[in-house]
């Protein structure tokens, strides 16, 4: 089974920018694992952010957006508030429709 | 509303059996797939598996296939996953999930909250 990695922890100042990254084992990160990333604040259950790499849900803001960067699917935070601090995990889909998570990262806004 | 209402928090003792079940409403429960997703004390997020509610297929991830069954009963909406002998290590959260395509996920439900102990 395919390892999914992201960055285990990131800290952006209020207003500023941030980029979550999500890499696998099995090489370059395409469109053709149809990226997700999930939201995840402590008690609470996830929520999805981002489907097939760029799409955003109903209710993703707009400071949210998603991205193909260097061989891996990325998230980037433009205008931090401190409502963003959460865990965030990104999903990949393989051949057989088995989907491996990321370990997940968590977002300090400080 | 859209909603997937999960069966309340579950303790048990390791070797007993145990069902959870994920409710739909609001859609048409048979169009949707609906997967499972644990979460360990303090961990990230694992797909398990899914179901096709409209025939029952099922997948699953290589590491729970043979340790859970996933199944479904479309006449009243709901999804289960279940264990025929529950482990210590089976302590977790446990989420269900509509997918809408592909594993964009939404709803989640609640969680169930499984505590396996003796």
């Amino acid at each position: 089974q395919a390892v999914v990695t992201q960055e285990p922890s990131l800290t952006v100042s209020p207003g500023g920018t941030v980029t979550l990254t999500c890499g696998s084992s099995t090489g370059a990160v395409t469109s053709g694992h149809y990226p997700y990333w999930f939201q995840q604040k402590p008690g609470q259950a996830p929520r999805t952010l981002i489907y097939d790499t760029s799409n955003k849900h109903s209710w993703t803001p707009a400071r949210f957006s998603g991205s193909l960067l260097g061989g891996k699917a990325a998230l980037t935070l433009s205008g931090a508030q401190p409502e963003d601090e959460a865990e965030y995990y990104c999903l990949l889909s393989y051949s057989g429709a088995r989907p491996v998570f990321g370990g997940g990262t968590k977002l300090t806004v400080l | 509303e859209v909603q997937l209402v999960q069966s309340g928090a579950e303790v048990k003792k390791p070797g007993e059996s145990l069902r959870i079940s994920c409710k739909g409403s609001g859609y048409s429960f048979t169009s949707y797939w609906i997967s499972w997703v644990r979460q360990m004390p303090g961990k990230g997020l694992e797909w398990m598996g899914r179901i096709d509610p409209s025939d029952s297929y099922t997948n699953y991830s290589p590491s729970f296939q043979g340790h859970v069954t996933i199944s479904a009963d479309k006449s009243i909406s709901t999804a289960y996953l279940q264990w025929s002998s529950l482990k210590a290590s089976d302590t977790a959260m446990y989420y269900c999930a509509r997918q809408i395509r592909g594993f964009w996920f939404d709803p989640w439900g609640q969680g169930t909250l499984v505590t396996v102990s003796s």
